[in-house]
């Protein structure tokens, strides 16, 4: 079984100032991990994806995540922040082996960015 | 640009309606999905298919069910809205399982308080 934990319901941040939203997973086996980024009322956006490549995966808008096996943990970064960079961001993790390998990923609760002036 | 077009932004329904959503894929993806979000719950499975005619249950089925008779919409039916369904639904569709992970693509939602 797969789970996802998000620490952090929400983040606050200075614009310019480092991002760092905490993502950490159970898996039975090696996993597929993404990140998605929800606009206010929109619809998710993926915004990177590790699937077993290059450990550290980097992504749209300036974002990305490292792949820590040891520590079951795919932490989403960016070296400054923006202020559209407001938004709501979700974790995901895909084991390929969930209901009869249907590789259908279990999303994390997600977590609120804000970023101040 | 690929799409998943939702018919509605926001819909209002009265209870004990049936109410469907539509969400339609030009992507020729063989998987469709439909979640439920609610403030800090994240994101829940209703239904899935991933084939015309074929779906499977999610996480939380329990007042839904699902249609799909062309590849590229899948419908989601709630057969008598309650209020407890009053929630931001989203649709999302992928490439089959196996071939490849590009993770979802999603539409924008549909907003659906049940009155």
């Amino acid at each position: 079984a797969q789970s996802v934990t998000q620490l952090g319901s929400h983040v606050s941040v200075s614009e310019g100032a480092l991002v760092l939203l905490r993502c950490n997973y159970s898996s039975s086996v090696p996993p597929y991990l993404f990140w998605y980024v929800q606009y206010p009322n929109q619809g998710l956006q993926l915004l990177l994806k590790y699937t077993s490549a290059a450990t550290l995966v980097k992504g749209i808008n300036g974002f990305e995540a490292e792949f820590k096996k040891s520590e079951t943990s795919f932490h989403l970064t960016k070296p400054s922040a923006h202020m559209s960079d407001a938004a709501e961001y979700f974790c995901a993790v895909s084991d390929r082996s969930s209901a009869g390998g249907s590789y259908i990923p279990t999303f994390g609760r997600g977590t609120s960015l804000i970023v101040h002036p | 640009d690929v799409k998943v077009t939702q018919s509605s932004r926001y819909l209002v329904k009265r209870t004990g309606e049936k109410v469907f959503l539509e969400c339609v894929q030009d992507m020729d993806h063989e998987n469709m999905f439909w979640y439920r979000q609610d403030p800090g719950l994240g994101l829940r499975l209703i239904y899935f298919s991933y084939d015309v005619k074929m779906k499977e249950k999610g996480d939380i089925p329990e007042g839904y069910s699902v249609s799909r008779e062309k590849k590229e919409r899948f419908s989601l039916i709630l057969e008598s809205a309650s209020t407890n369904q009053t929630s931001m639904y989203l649709c999302a569709s992928s490439l089959p399982f196996g071939t490849g992970v590009d993770g979802y693509t999603f539409g924008s939602g549909t907003r659906l308080t049940v009155v």
